[in-house]
């Protein structure tokens, strides 16, 4: 049963553009969430969280939405840049729970066309 | 910031034989270290909780005799995969929370991952 979920395998942004990636959990335990980015053969790198006591999370290109009621979030770059091409991960963890595991969703490749 | 490396970067094997790799907090203590195995094209999938001092926690379906995780101090765990085989062949990652100091873990520090082929 996936408690994370990234319904959308790929997308792809016009440079310049806005990229909106999405992700959808089913626990309602989870209480942190982290967006990674993953280039091929590396670890993945930390890009920006979100407590659940917050509803927007921002960091220069990148923000980040949570819909508590829904269930959901969403990463937004903008303006987007062919560097961002990269696989996102979604990932949330329960700290009520004392549980410092992080659960992923499977990921978005993100392709920025020129 | 907090740095975790992993040693090594890429290994082959041949089956039937065991391969160690190393997971170590460059500059911090981790008392608890997370092992992670991706396949092509799929996600992370976590596979045990390294536990200084203490047994792994295993997650379901991963198989402990097959996988030990030994984390002999605060800084270094390691897994060993044991009598491998090419369907053992994968990207292992780990990682480590970084603390704030009120405790709460704000994030995972990721290994630069270790490449596994078993021929």
């Amino acid at each position: 049963d996936q408690q994370v979920k990234q319904n959308s395998p790929s997308l792809s942004v016009q440079e310049g553009r806005i990229s909106i990636l999405n992700c959808d959990y089913t626990n309602s335990m989870f209480d942190y969430f982290l967006w990674y980015k993953k280039y091929p053969a590396e670890g993945p790198t930390f890009l920006i969280s979100i407590s659940s006591i917050k509803d927007k999370n921002e960091d220069g290109r990148f923000t980040v939405f949570l819909n508590k009621s829904a269930k959901h979030l969403s990463l937004h770059i903008v303006p987007s840049q062919p560097g961002d091409s990269a696989v996102y991960f979604c990932a949330a963890s329960a700290w009520m729970n004392r549980d410092d595991k992080i659960i992923f969703g499977k990921g978005t490749r993100l392709h920025i066309l020129p | 910031g907090a740095v975790v490396s992993q040693h090594p970067s890429r290994v082959i094997c041949k089956s039937g034989t065991s391969v160690k790799i190393e997971c170590r907090s460059l500059d911090f203590q981790a008392t608890t270290m997370f092992w992670y195995r991706q396949f092509p094209k799929q996600s992370l999938m976590l596979m045990a909780t390294s536990n200084e001092g203490s047994k792994a926690t295993y997650e379901q379906g991963v198989e402990k005799d097959k996988f030990l995780i030994n984390h002999a101090s605060l800084t270094l765990s390691t897994l060993t995969v044991t009598s491998a085989h090419p369907e053992d062949s994968s990207f292992y990652i780990c990682s480590a929370p970084g603390y704030l100091t009120s405790g709460r873990s704000y994030e995972q520090y990721f290994g630069p991952g270790t490449r596994l082929t078993v021929t």
